[in-house]
């Protein structure tokens, strides 16, 4: 079954740890995303990669950080330095690049207190 | 700043009628479009893409594309109580995929 996983699906930590996000695909999708998703409000892109070892900004990247060493894998390090960071976190895979559709993730939802 | 918008709604449509959700964008240099359903809780599932000038069909729903306008649309036939989410509009060009806030449809009894 082909698809994309996210664990854990609840997340919760004390302010001031770092926590990193898990995501997986078995789609052989080059191109892999985060998002940030807050009540009632649209996605909002933090890190993406379009091939292994490489990856780029996407417009909230502060207080966030990635790595992308395999193909099938693309975590998510939320850290102190993220001022808001309760919110629902989505990943997602594409062939390659923006303008094919992407798949998403069961999400990870994640509070800090 | 590039955009995608989409009315916040609620849309409340009866059951049974056709819901008709509407999306306007920014970026000229946009090629293809997509719609994602999103029940509360969960997250978004692609139900339609369309890359070209009118309209594609698939099932009960059907994509509209106007470049020149700049519009998407997407129409939901014979509403059914599961159709009730949240729909997501997103626009992309080759290099970046912008979404919108979406749209909260709501389908009454």
């Amino acid at each position: 079954d082909g698809g994309i996983t996210q664990s854990p699906k609840y997340l919760f930590r004390k302010e001031g740890q770092n926590v990193t996000l898990s995501c997986e695909q078995n789609l052989n999708h080059d191109a892999m995303y985060w998002y940030r998703q807050d009540p009632g409000q649209g996605l909002r892109l933090i890190y993406y990669s379009q091939i292994v070892n490489d990856f780029q900004k996407g417009d909230i990247a502060e207080g966030y950080s990635v790595s992308r060493e395999k193909k099938e894998s693309f975590p998510l390090t939320v850290t102190s330095a993220q001022k808001n960071p309760t919110a629902f976190y989505l990943c997602a895979s594409s062939i390659t690049g923006a303008a094919y559709e992407q798949y998403f993730g069961p999400g990870t939802r994640l509070t800090v207190t | 700043q590039k955009e995608v918008e989409q009315n916040s709604g609620p849309l409340s449509v009866p059951e049974g009628a056709i819901a008709s959700l509407n999306c306007t964008y920014s970026d000229r240099g946009s090629q293809s479009f997509f719609w994602y359903r999103q029940y509360s809780g969960k997250s978004p599932e692609l139900i339609m893409f369309i890359y070209s000038n009118g309209d594609k069909e698939d099932g009960r729903f059907t994509a509209q594309l106007n470049k020149a306008s700049q519009y998407v649309s997407l129409l939901i036939r014979d509403s059914q109580p599961s159709d009730s989410a949240t729909y997501l509009c997103a626009a992309s060009s080759a290099s970046k995929i912008i979404f919108g806030s979406g749209t909260r449809l709501s389908i009454r009894p």
